[in-house]
């Protein structure tokens, strides 16, 4: 399954809220988690099975969708948020999307 | 406390194979399962194979011909080996643990090790 993300690059305000799309080839069966990349580090896990919550993510982090696309939802963009999101499924084998870079405008 | 951490060379030359150790503490190789994803600068990472708890293995079909992943249990260790590197196959690589048993998701990533392919 290929994994397309939108946009690739993503300009925002603090207090912002952003949503970051995520579409597969083929139906993902809500098997998708989201991750967060800063400079430098491992990515994070923010989201597993489509909505559920990493312990200790903040709230302002949610995710949704079904079928093929889906999304990841920031309520209120804060400076620490700046960073590249990745979509990552794993309903048939295991495959990362090309990634949104989330930059402060 | 789970962690991870790759070790192995810098540098490779084109053409030459690629070995890396992922060492893990904190749970056992024989009750979680550990892959290996690597990441070229500035896109997206790519899963590239996978050692399951119970010693059986898995490759993404674009490095099956070139990677080989085993373990010592003993040590608590992970190998990497992948044959007739390129230059594209420069980039960070990471050994990473699912979050559980039931889970599929990568929730530990160890600190990646750099590997560029250069002669």
């Amino acid at each position: 399954i290929q994994l397309t993300q939108s946009p690739s690059l993503l300009s925002a305000s603090v207090g912002d809220r952003v949503t970051l799309s995520c579409k597969g080839s083929q139906n993902i069966n809500n098997y998708l988690a989201w991750y967060q990349q800063k400079l430098g580090e491992a990515p994070k896990l923010l989201i597993y099975n489509t909505n559920s919550l990493q312990t200790g993510i903040p709230s302002r982090f949610s995710g949704s969708g079904s079928g093929t696309d889906y999304t990841l939802t920031i309520s209120s963009l804060q400076p620490e948020d700046v960073a590249t999101y990745f979509c990552y499924q794993y309903n048939n084998g295991w495959t990362f999307g090309g990634g949104t870079k989330l930059e402060l405008k | 406390q789970v962690q991870l951490k790759e070790s192995g060379p810098g540098l490779v030359q084109p053409s030459e194979t690629l070995s890396l150790t992922c060492t893990v503490s904190g749970f056992s190789l024989t009750s979680y399962s550990v892959s290996w994803v690597r990441q070229p600068s500035g896109k997206g990472p790519e899963w590239m194979g996978r050692m399951w708890y119970d010693g059986d293995t898995a490759y993404n079909s674009a490095l099956k011909s070139r990677l080989s992943i085993s373990r010592d249990t003993s040590k608590n260790q992970v190998f990497l080996k992948m044959n007739s590197l390129q230059t594209d196959d420069t980039g960070t690589y990471y050994c990473t643990r699912d979050q559980s048993t039931a889970s599929d998701w990568f929730a530990y990533w160890g600190q990646g090790t750099l590997v560029t392919v250069s002669s």
